[in-house]
């Protein structure tokens, strides 16, 4: 099946500070979504880029599709606490529409 | 409100046991998914279902069964063949068609005493 790396597994900032983690795959990807978790909850849908070179912001948080849909980014602009969690990406995979194969996910910590 | 309700939020079980986890949805999906997640290891399909009476197994599929009987019902049960079934279960669930967002339910917490 689809696989994707997605790094760093981990990331501690200062409040204020910026935040990246990204996802690799080695095939081209249909779309990518990407999800997050808070301590102790549920992963929660985010947004979904489909187009190559996709950029879409929602606030503080900017999400980008790379020109060959190999990989995306997530970046956070002047980190708050509230932005902790787990961030994970996850793509379609076995040829399945409703099959999504998830990365193993970033944990971001943030101190105030 | 809508959503989706997974119990019980804690669940204990001897070894050799089966158990059933429960995951309900009234948010007219069709589509129910289920994952294992581990520290560090993301999620894990187990299952997962497009339409009642219909259902494919995930990457991980063994020593876990599922039924689909009514739309708003996935249900999974741990076998007793499941080598290592601690872990953070989460039931999912998505409208037909290409690709869409999937939503959690809060999840079950398995443990083996």
């Amino acid at each position: 099946g689809q696989q994707v790396m997605q790094i760093p597994q981990y990331q501690h900032v200062q409040e204020g500070e910026d935040f990246t983690t990204y996802c690799n795959s080695s095939t081209t990807l249909s779309n990518i979504q990407w999800y997050k978790q808070r301590p102790g909850g549920h992963p929660v849908f985010l947004i979904q880029l489909v187009k190559s070179g996709e950029v879409k912001k929602q606030k503080r948080l900017t999400f980008q599709f790379g020109e060959a849909k190999k990989n995306s980014s997530l970046h956070i602009t002047a980190t708050q606490t509230t932005d902790v969690g787990t961030y994970f990406c996850a793509v379609n995979s076995g040829g399945s529409n409703y099959k999504l194969t998830f990365g193993k996910g970033t944990l971001l910590t943030v101190n105030p | 409100d809508g959503g989706i309700t997974q119990s019980p939020k804690y669940l204990f079980r001897k070894e050799g046991q089966n158990v059933t986890l429960s995951c309900e949805q009234n948010l007219n999906h069709d589509a129910m998914y289920w994952y294992r997640q581990d520290p560090g290891q993301g999620l894990r399909l187990i299952y997962y279902s497009q339409i009642v009476n219909d259902f494919q197994k995930g990457d991980i599929a063994e020593g876990y069964s599922v039924s689909r009987e009514k739309k708003e019902s996935f249900p999974l049960t741990v076998t007793s063949a499941q080598k290592n079934p601690t872990a953070f279960y989460l039931c999912a669930s998505s409208q037909q068609g290409a690709i869409q967002p999937q939503h959690f339910g809060d999840g079950t917490r398995l443990s083996i005493l």
